[in-house]
This record gives C-alpha cells, sequence and structure tokens, in this order.
C-alpha cells in the first residue's frame, strides 16, 4: 500500500475557525491532491501541487488554500470554516498523470464537521 | 461542459454478474479510470482503459469505446465483498480526472 497518512483524522470545528489538514506521503510522488467527497457529488478537486511550492487550484477551491514546503507534506488549510465546508477530504499522490496508468493513490481521509 | 454519467444504485445477486455503465464527455481524453470505494474507506484503483476494447483483470473486466464515450466495468461471480461503490473518472487533456457520482452495488445473497 501507498505510504499516504491523514490528520486529523475526524474533526469538530465552528464556524469561523481556521483549520489545518495534513497529508503527509512516503512515496516521493510528485503529485499531490486535495479532494473533498459529499453524497450526490463525485470526488471534487480543491487544490493540487505538481511539485514542492508548485500548486494550482481545482475546481472548488473557494474558501481552501494550500501549502507545500516539502515533498512529502501538503497541508489544506481552511482559513475560516463554513458549514458547506463540512465534507470528508481525501489526499491523493501520483506519480504523474501522463505515465503509465497515473492511477491515484488516497490516504484515509479526514471526516471534518463545521457546526 | 465536462460530464460523467453513472447509474446511482445497482443491486445484483452473490454469483451473479453485474455490469456498470458510464459516459462521459471531456475536453479531450486520456483515459478511463475505475476505482472501487468501500462505505468509509478511501477509494482503490481497479482499472485504467485508453484504447478501444475490453481489459480483463480476474473478475473484472473494464470496456472502453472512445467514439460512444462510454465504458462498463463487468464484475463476474459476485462476493459480498463486492459490495461497494464503484467510481468512473475521465482522464481530459489537461490530465485532470473529471469524477463520476459513482454507483452504489449492493450484492444480495
Amino acid at each position: 500500500d501507498a505510504g499516504i497518512t491523514q490528520s486529523p483524522r475526524h474533526k469538530v470545528t465552528e464556524t469561523g475557525t481556521p483549520v489545518t489538514l495534513r497529508c503527509h506521503q512516503t512515496e516521493n510522488h510528485r503529485y499531490m491532491y486535495w479532494y473533498r467527497q459529499d453524497p450526490g457529488h463525485g470526488l471534487r478537486l480543491i487544490h493540487y501541487s505538481y511539485g514542492v511550492k508548485d500548486t494550482d487550484k481545482g475546481e472548488v477551491s473557494d474558501g481552501y488554500s494550500v501549502s507545500r514546503s516539502k515533498t512529502e507534506d501538503f497541508l489544506l488549510t481552511l482559513e475560516s470554516a463554513t458549514s458547506s465546508q463540512t465534507s470528508v477530504y481525501f489526499c491523493a499522490i501520483s506519480e504523474s498523470p501522463g505515465q503509465n496508468t497515473g492511477e491515484l493513490f488516497f490516504g484515509e481521509g479526514s471526516r471534518l464537521t463545521v457546526l | 461542459g465536462q460530464n460523467i454519467d453513472q447509474p446511482t444504485e445497482m443491486t445484483a445477486t452473490e454469483g451473479a454478474i453485474v455490469q456498470i455503465n458510464c459516459t462521459y464527455q471531456t475536453s479531450g481524453f486520456n483515459g478511463l479510470f475505475w476505482y472501487q470505494q468501500h462505505a468509509g474507506e478511501a477509494p482503490t484503483f481497479l482499472s485504467y482503459n485508453v484504447l478501444d476494447g475490453l481489459e480483463e483483470k480476474g473478475r473484472f473486466s473494464s470496456f472502453l469505446s472512445r467514439s460512444k464515450g462510454y465504458s462498463y466495468l463487468l464484475l463476474k461471480e459476485l462476493q459480498m465483498k463486492d459490495s461497494a461503490s464503484y467510481l468512473c473518472a475521465a482522464m481530459d487533456s489537461n490530465y485532470q480526472l473529471i469524477w463520476g457520482a459513482g454507483t452504489k452495488l449492493i450484492i444480495k445473497p
């Protein structure tokens, strides 16, 4: 199994508070992604990174920021959490989307509840 | 726009065969993926098709028709552990994945 860990796995917070989710990988994969998963929706890309300090927005990036200061860590920050950000967040990694199958390996997920 | 359609839910019997369909519209195309996701767990990779035709991998097979924007996942000899959601995703010209909402497969004894 690909070495990806997310923390925290569960978090309950209040509206307006900042929240940071961490994704740590031991695979040395170049690409890292943050997705959110909500009932009735497919996985939706929030932000992704294609290298240290290289990040880009996904389709639902409003209200989220990311940072990648080391290859192995990709942080997702909600500056001021809102109830609409209650979701399950998945981190994923890949070697390169265009090589081989480009498959994604997912972390276990972080369940965030914003009250 | 870019879009993936797959049925919301399907029911099948243990030991039987089930086919889960997926249609896609993307800006460019760099392959079609199927992932399995058990309740409360992370998605795991099942298959990848980029050329037309059938790819077989044990009890699971995946088919692609690029001209029709269509794929299916075929599961044979169904087992109770196959109860899960099956996610279809197409990779566009920018190598970004467009995801379907998933098909929840319920296996009955």
